[in-house]
């Protein structure tokens, strides 16, 4: 079955810094692959779609990259911020329909 | 453009009852789709919706059902609830083509005791 994992659960950072989020995909060959930022308590916020056909994507300070042989997506945060903790989602299509399938999240902490 | 609308926020039940959670979609979309997000278990789909026709299925028991109405509203129940199904549970919304982004609600937080 299709199967998305973020590497790490939590992931603790100084302000300034880049942060650099990880997703891995099996059994599956998406045509595009989005990351979605969701704050305690709250629905999820779309925030990057990248397409299999593109390597990287950016957006402001976010840059998403799409590996379809390696089966990744990476997530960069750049010149952090506390503002930027959070906690960040990939998603993936489901095979049929347009609904989405979620990796659990990797919990960003910036610190100041 | 008003967002998507999940009513009630909160709600508490006891076991053995059932509930239903609404949600308004963002006018002009036709796809809604339910999710439950629990700590361990991060966000799980339910079931989605598109044009009244359930499109898309996850892998949950027959107590979680839904439907959706003329104008996209979408409705789900859970019947004979259990501590278990203590959640969030969130709906999202989309223009139902794909490529495009979902728009989440606030959630429903079910607490059942």
């Amino acid at each position: 079955s299709q199967k998305i994992e973020q590497n790490s659960e939590a992931l603790n950072i100084q302000e300034g810094k880049t942060a650099t989020l990880t997703c891995n995909y099996t059994n599956y060959s998406p045509a595009y692959l989005q990351w979605y930022r969701q704050d305690p308590g709250r629905g999820p916020v779309f925030l990057l779609l990248i397409r299999e056909n593109e390597k990287e994507k950016r957006k402001e300070r976010l840059k998403v990259t799409f590996d379809t042989t390696l089966k990744q997506s990476l997530f960069h945060i750049t010149a952090s911020q506390p503002a930027d903790s959070a906690t960040y989602l990939c998603a993936l299509l489901r095979e049929a329909g347009t609904a989405l399938i979620f990796g659990k999240g990797t919990t960003l902490s910036v610190s100041s | 453009k008003a967002g998507v609308t999940q009513t009630p926020r909160y709600l508490i039940k006891t076991r053995g009852q059932q509930v239903t959670l609404s949600c308004s979609p963002i006018s002009g979309h036709r796809s809604v789709s339910w999710y439950q997000q629990t700590p361990g278990q991060g966000l799980q789909f339910l079931f989605e919706y598109f044009s009244e026709t359930q499109r898309n299925k996850g892998n949950f028991p027959g107590r979680f059902s839904g439907r959706q109405f003329s104008n996209s509203r979408s409705e789900m129940n859970v019947s004979t609830l259990e501590l278990g199904d203590s959640a969030l549970y969130l709906c999202a919304s989309s223009s139902g083509d794909v490529n495009t982004e979902a728009f989440f609600g606030q959630g429903t937080r079910l607490t059942v005791v």
